[in-house]
């Protein structure tokens, strides 16, 4: 692994259903967000995490969970999918000590289609 | 609330041909502006970043520029070509080392054309 990966690279899910999208980074990084990008709209952080175990809510927050077990992995679970949750979905992490200040690595991204 | 505007939201370029992308940001306080390139179907990938006190900066064929007094910022490319196709994204920090504190623009998409 190198950089982000996020799985599924694409997805399409029915109205009501669970669904966890997945990201893994291998960059040590405390810090780690999960963001929704719409088309004419600027990405919207929805959850992020500074730390293994520690979360905080976005801008977006509602109608999703995130947990932070370790400093590698970040999922992102939609409860109950609606079609107001059709995006495309990215991952990103950050080292806020790394002197980059707080330069975003970024996933592939995953799409997401709720019917 | 903290804004940031990009235009134009889209432009098409011959290849060979300069180009300048425009950002105007309301972010209190401000920290850094950076500069993302995404093409497409991947993530946002960082170009330039600029502090307050940077008026320039630049990576290969690409110059940013920063108007602290104005709130306002620049995305110059030279000499485009054909892989510059893509969305350009301008992001405000307000605080240094919050990832969560910062605020995207909407991007501009340029496609260079041979």
């Amino acid at each position: 692994i190198a950089g982000i990966t996020q799985a599924p690279t694409s997805q399409i899910l029915a109205a009501g259903r669970r669904m966890t999208l997945r990201c893994t980074q291998d960059m040590r990084h405390n810090a780690m967000y999960w963001y929704r990008q719409d088309l004419g709209l600027g990405l919207r952080l929805i959850h992020y995490s500074n730390t293994a175990g520690t979360t905080g809510k976005g801008e977006v927050p509602d109608g999703y969970s995130v947990s932070r077990a370790n400093t590698d992995d970040f999922p992102l679970t939609l409860a109950s999918a609606v079609p107001s949750q059709t995006s495309v979905y990215f991952c990103a992490s950050s080292d806020p000590t790394s002197g980059r200040g707080n330069e975003q690595f970024f996933g592939p991204g995953t799409r997401l289609t709720v019917l | 609330k903290n804004q940031v505007e990009q235009s134009p939201q889209s432009l098409i370029i011959l290849e060979g041909k300069n180009c300048t992308l425009q950002c105007n940001y309301t972010v209190s306080p401000f920290s850094n502006l950076r500069w993302y390139k995404q093409d497409t179907g991947r993530g946002p990938v960082s170009l330039t970043i600029m502090t307050f006190s940077e008026n320039t900066k630049s990576n290969g064929r690409y110059t940013a520029t920063l108007d602290a007094d104005t709130k306002q910022s620049s995305l110059h490319i030279t000499a485009s070509q054909l892989s510059d196709s893509a969305s350009y994204i301008c992001v405000v920090s307000a605080v240094p080392w919050a990832g969560n504190m910062l605020t995207f623009g909407g991007g501009t998409r340029l496609m260079v054309k041979p």
